[in-house]
């Protein structure tokens, strides 16, 4: 099946500070989501971005399809954008997100 | 428009009794995704259904696991004499077809003691 590698595994960063956190993925996708896991285990929907750039407030990510990556950029972090981002994917025809192992992000005042 | 809705949000279960998860989709949408979040093991797919169908189902465990989604009423996720390994969280996901962006439920945290 299609394998997602997402890196760096782990960020420490001081409040403010900007960050790229990148996603990997081994064949050709129709779908590619990042979510946000916050303190309280809820999976919140960052971007749906199977191609192209887009941007929402602090946050905005680009997939170049064609070399299979994505990444998403934190610009000011604060203290709550603190958890774990989740890349996920679906090849092809496929329905099912296959999700990479997350980055965890800890933001410190 | 309310989101995709899961209950209960926590379940606490002894080894041997059955654990009833229920999800219902946004409005409007009629395909449905469950998934598994174990301990140190990430996200991991276990069903897609469609109403009153299973489309695919490859990441179910043989046993004891069993999913439905009826013409009428929430999607159901039921686990059987359930195990300390099945203590985890399960996620539903929504959408309005394929390749569509799929938005995720709040979980259940199932606990087996």
């Amino acid at each position: 099946g299609i394998q997602v590698e997402q890196s760096p595994p782990d960020l420490i960063l001081q409040e403010g500070a900007n960050s790229t956190l990148r996603c990997n993925f081994s064949d050709s996708v129709n779908n590619l989501q990042w979510f946000h896991q916050n303190p309280w285990g809820q999976l919140i929907n960052l971007f749906y971005i199977p191609s192209g750039t887009k941007q929402n407030g602090r946050l905005s990510a680009t997939t170049v399809a064609t070399e299979r990556y994505s990444l998403l950029y934190i610009s000011s972090s604060q203290t709550t954008d603190s958890g774990v981002y989740f890349c996920a994917v679906t090849p092809g025809a496929n329905s099912k997100l296959t999700f990479g192992k997350g980055i965890t992000l800890s933001v410190r005042p | 428009n309310a989101g995709v809705m899961q209950n209960p949000r926590h379940l606490v279960r002894r080894r041997g009794q059955e654990a009833r998860l229920r999800c219902s989709p946004m409005k409007g949408h009629s395909h449905v995704y469950w998934y598994r979040q174990l301990p140190e093991e990430g996200l991991k797919f276990m069903v897609y259904l469609q109403k009153e169908n299973i489309i695919d189902e490859s990441g179910m465990p043989k046993e004891r696991f069993s999913a439905e989604f009826p013409k009428e009423g929430p999607s159901i996720l039921r686990i059987q004499q359930v195990v300390r390994g099945d203590s985890a969280a399960y996620f539903c996901a929504s959408s309005p077809g394929v390749g569509y962006e799929q938005y995720f439920g709040p979980g259940t945290r199932l606990t087996v003691t």
